[in-house]
């Protein structure tokens, strides 16, 4: 099993630029969920899935789409990229509701 | 709103010493708690959790205990090792995929 899986690594963009974060997982998992990460701080909840066609908004959700078409897969997109979006974003993954999340390695995205 | 937080950002012990991590929470509703570990450049990994009916659980050198009296929890990492420098997370499950997590505190082994 790879476990989640996050693509790119890093990546930079110009303000009102797009791009998407692919996470994928291979544990068939139903529960994914996106998450940023600023300097100094835990990880806040974007948007999360119970399961394919269907998703929410956390914490801050503003300036991120996303949408979940098979179990594996779970992209986050930017339509208009900001400054303010710059953070590393990981995506996790779980087999139940309330089970344990297994984290991805990352994805680092600088906005100029 | 309700919070999860830490008391300390930064934490400094010798190597083969014992750790203590706390963390102070804040909604008296809360029923289910994670440990996170974040190495430099990774994700977090799962340590070890905690359920309300609880007040201590162990795992490989690792021990959770919950005081819901104070809205106080801790992690005690016994015989520090330099494997366990990373930054330390406690979250509050609040179920449907919500990990709320505190500011983390970082450990460092002294050798």
């Amino acid at each position: 099993n790879a476990g989640v899986t996050q693509t790119p690594k890093f990546q930079v963009l110009k303000t009102g630029q797009s791009m998407t974060l692919q996470c994928a997982q291979d544990m068939n998992h139903e529960y994914m969920s996106w998450y940023r990460q600023d300097p100094g701080m835990g990880l806040r909840l974007i948007h999360y899935s119970v399961g394919a066609g269907i998703t929410d908004q956390g914490e801050v959700p503003n300036g991120y789409n996303v949408s979940r078409s098979t179990t594996e897969d779970f992209p986050l997109r930017l339509l208009s990229a900001a400054p303010s979006q710059t953070s590393v974003y990981f995506c996790a993954s779980s087999y139940s509701l309330a089970g344990t999340q297994y984290f991805g390695p990352g994805t680092r995205l600088l906005v100029l | 709103g309700e919070s999860v937080g830490l008391h300390l950002p930064t934490l400094s012990v010798q190597e083969g010493d014992n750790s203590i991590i706390n963390c102070a929470y804040s909604n008296s509703a809360s029923d289910y708690f994670i440990w996170y570990k974040q190495e430099s450049g990774k994700g977090p990994q799962f340590i070890i959790d905690i359920r309300s009916n609880m007040d201590k659980r162990q795992g490989q050198r690792v021990t959770v205990l919950l005081n819901k009296t104070v809205k106080h929890l801790s992690l005690q990492i016994a015989a520090t090792q330099p494997g366990d420098s990373a930054v330390y997370f406690c979250a509050e499950n609040r179920g449907a995929q919500k990990l709320v997590f505190g500011q983390g505190t970082r450990l460092t082994i002294n050798p």
